[in-house]
């Protein structure tokens, strides 16, 4: 029973292909998060969604857009992929988005951009 | 801004010794404040959190924090560690309402045998 799932688990392309990376909670949650750590594990948030309602986008460039068809589901879709996207990326739901809540964290997607 | 300091990059300590692991943080009011762990090849877990009331909060795992508002202090403490604790650490704070959490940049622990 995965509270946060993550597809997929690692994920390698090329500079300039498109790819989505998609995360799923079954908890219940009202809201959802993407979260970017980076080679020297800097943790980072880039998006989150209430109720399928953007309530965080952190200058994340353009190129990333999140996508929320339910409350259940966020997806991060990534165009013209660079090499600096290379990176783990982390979803998370809570329960609100008040800060009040433990958020639960999937098990990442290990993205390489080469 | 809220931004949070873990001044120690890596840790090693003896399996059964004590841990403090250190977290400031920069904040104009009294933040949430939390501690995460992350096993290798996992997402982070929860181990304790602070909001308000008693200044020394307990989590899972046998890890405790102390709230220190003068030092602008969270930091984790455990008095035994045991080889699974090996790990990266994470003290993060969050505005009271905010969604966002922010992060500092980890400690790793390495528990020598």
């Amino acid at each position: 029973d995965t509270a946060v799932s993550q597809t997929p688990k690692y994920l390698v392309t090329q500079m300039g292909n498109d790819k989505s990376i998609k995360c799923e909670q079954n908890l219940g949650h009202d809201t959802m998060y993407w979260y970017k750590q980076d080679s020297k594990k800097f943790l980072k948030i880039m998006f989150s969604y209430n109720n399928k309602e953007l309530i965080i986008n952190e200058t994340v460039p353009n190129r990333f857009s999140p996508k929320s068809p339910d409350k259940a589901h966020l997806n991060l879709h990534i165009n013209s992929l660079e090499l600096g996207d290379s990176a783990v990326y982390f979803c998370a739901s809570s329960q609100d988005g008040g800060g009040y809540y433990e958020q639960y964290f999937g098990p990442g997607t290990r993205l390489t951009v080469t | 801004a809220q931004s949070v300091t873990q001044p120690d990059i890596h840790i090693t300590v003896s399996e059964g010794a004590s841990l403090e692991l250190r977290c400031n943080y920069s904040y104009g009011a009294t933040p949430y404040l939390f501690w995460y762990v992350q096993s290798p090849g996992q997402g982070l877990q929860l181990l304790l959190k602070y909001f308000s009331g008693d200044t020394l909060v307990q989590g899972i795992k046998g890890f405790e924090a102390e709230f220190k508002r003068s030092q602008s202090s969270f930091n984790l403490r455990k008095p035994s560690v045991h080889w699974s604790d090996a790990a990266e650490y994470f003290c993060a704070v969050a505005r009271q309402g905010a969604q966002k959490l922010v992060f500092g940049q980890g400690t790793r622990l390495t528990i020598n045998p």
